[in-house]
């Protein structure tokens, strides 16, 4: 149980484009999402939190008109990388939560999206 | 105050070994802490997390020691295998939101 997919999990595209990075909880229904970035050998840096029907919260650094977040379900949020460039390619997860599964504290991952643009 | 620390940064230990791995924290209002394993081109998986009202939790090969005066917890992983070869982040949350994940360390277990 507590499954999440992202699609795709790997993109390429040309710089100035715009790509759209879908996370859905399978099994669940998550109350928030969260997303985060990877670059190569680096640890996760959380980008923003998401909640159903709500405005995300960035965090400090990250660019909200760059990376739009919509999170229009309890079981899909999506992560929009608009007018991508060279620097925006990285592995980008999300994560999902939800305060009714196992001790309420949990966040459960998904296989991560690789972006590189060109 | 956000950070988490992690040591060392890389690991390399025989077949049957026990790697330790070092996490410490400043935020005491940090009251999850859990252990993740990723694997190249992978997501994170939660290995085992703990609370800090507990010194001591194991599952399986896997056991996490905290000590909350002096905020720090450590992973040691029993009788280690090759397949455990991965890179192993600790990590912190208030309530399990706005997670803050260490560094991560590199362990390669030699056959």
């Amino acid at each position: 149980g507590a499954v999440v997919s992202q699609h795709p999990s790997w993109v390429i595209c040309k710089s100035g484009t715009s790509v759209k990075i879908e996370c859905r909880s399978l099994d669940f229904q998550a109350t928030t999402m969260f997303w985060y970035r990877q670059f190569p050998k680096q640890s996760l840096m959380l980008m923003a939190t998401s909640n159903e029907g709500s405005k995300a919260t960035y965090e400090q650094g990250v660019e909200k008109d760059k990376f739009l977040i919509n999170h229009a379900s309890l079981t899909l949020s999506t992560l929009t990388v608009t007018s991508a460039h060279p620097e925006d390619s990285s592995f980008y997860i999300c994560s999902a939560h939800t305060p009714g599964l196992a001790t309420g504290y949990e966040q459960y991952f998904g296989p991560g999206t690789r972006l590189t643009v060109t | 105050q956000q950070q988490v620390k992690q040591s060392p940064q890389s690991l390399i230990v025989q077949k049957g070994g026990i790697p330790i791995i070092n996490c410490a924290y400043e935020n005491t209002a940090f009251d999850y802490f859990p252990w993740y394993q990723q694997f190249p081109g992978k997501g994170p998986a939660l290995l085992i997390a703990i609370r800090p009202d507990v010194s001591e939790k194991k599952e399986g090969r896997f056991t996490i020691s905290f000590n909350k005066s002096a905020k720090q917890f450590s992973l040691h992983i029993m009788d280690s295998q090759p397949g455990d070869s991965a890179t192993y982040f600790c990590a912190a949350s208030v309530g399990g939101f706005k997670t803050i994940f260490g560094a991560g360390t590199r362990l390669f277990v030699k056959a």
